[in-house]
């Protein structure tokens, strides 16, 4: 039968307000980790990426942030606006192992944001 | 500019048929990827290529055909043997080893009625 599509975690924001966004990552040997940003019905846009010797980058209003010991990972959006509404998505790069080729990109589920004026 | 589009944007399928979904990049990317997105969840890889005339199954390939007869091009068959192909395709682009990073298309809505 259907399967029940499952509920993506939401956030809720004012505007002008700073806006968090937790992701949580698998492997310990991934090294390289993308933010993407995706509006309803069209395809993901990259926002920003910090590799694994790193714990800090910033760009325009945003800043991620990268906490090896405990395999998180967080996006930090400052003075959030309506167009910022979005489902935003980490990947982790798993650099290739015995028997691949191909570093492979892993998405997490998604976080839903929504930004109240 | 340089960019991956992917058409139809939506499509629909009846019970039985085969449907392949286009997906044309002109950014020079050697590596190619098809993604399947459903409600409320993460994106599942399909298949990928690393270079023309090779190609390789991902997480959930049953169902599904690809070929890469040219570096621009990956188009996507879904077959009458996937039994849940309703969902929101997406096709990437990458340069391995180089980029990680993904450049993706604005997807297909495919349902089947």
């Amino acid at each position: 039968g259907e399967s029940v599509g499952l509920h993506l975690p939401t956030l809720s924001v004012q505007e002008g307000d700073n806006s968090i966004i937790n992701c949580a990552y698998s492997n310990s040997a991934s090294d390289y980790f993308i933010w993407y940003k995706q509006e309803s019905g069209k395809g993901p846009q990259f926002i920003i990426d910090i590799r694994s010797n790193m714990d800090k980058r910033q760009g325009q209003r945003v800043t991620v942030l990268l906490n090896k010991t405990v395999k998180h990972l967080s996006l930090q959006i400052a003075a959030t606006q309506p167009g910022d509404s979005a489902v935003y998505f980490c990947a982790e790069n798993i650099p290739p192992g015995r028997g691949s080729t191909l570093g492979r990109l892993y998405f997490g589920r998604g976080t839903q944001l929504t930004v109240w004026p | 500019d340089g960019g991956i589009t992917q058409s139809p944007k939506y499509l629909f399928r009846k019970e039985g048929q085969n449907v392949t979904l286009s997906c044309e990049q002109n950014l020079n990317h050697d590596a190619m990827y098809w993604y399947r997105q459903d409600p409320g969840q993460g994106l599942r890889l399909i298949y990928y290529s690393q270079i023309v005339n090779d190609f390789q199954k991902g997480d959930i390939a049953e169902g599904y055909s690809v070929s890469r007869e040219k570096k621009e091009s990956f188009p996507l068959t879904v077959t009458s043997a996937q039994k849940n192909p309703t969902a929101f395709y997406l096709c990437a682009s990458s340069i391995p080893a180089k980029h990680y990073g993904y450049t993706f298309g604005s997807g297909t809505r495919l349902t089947v009625v």
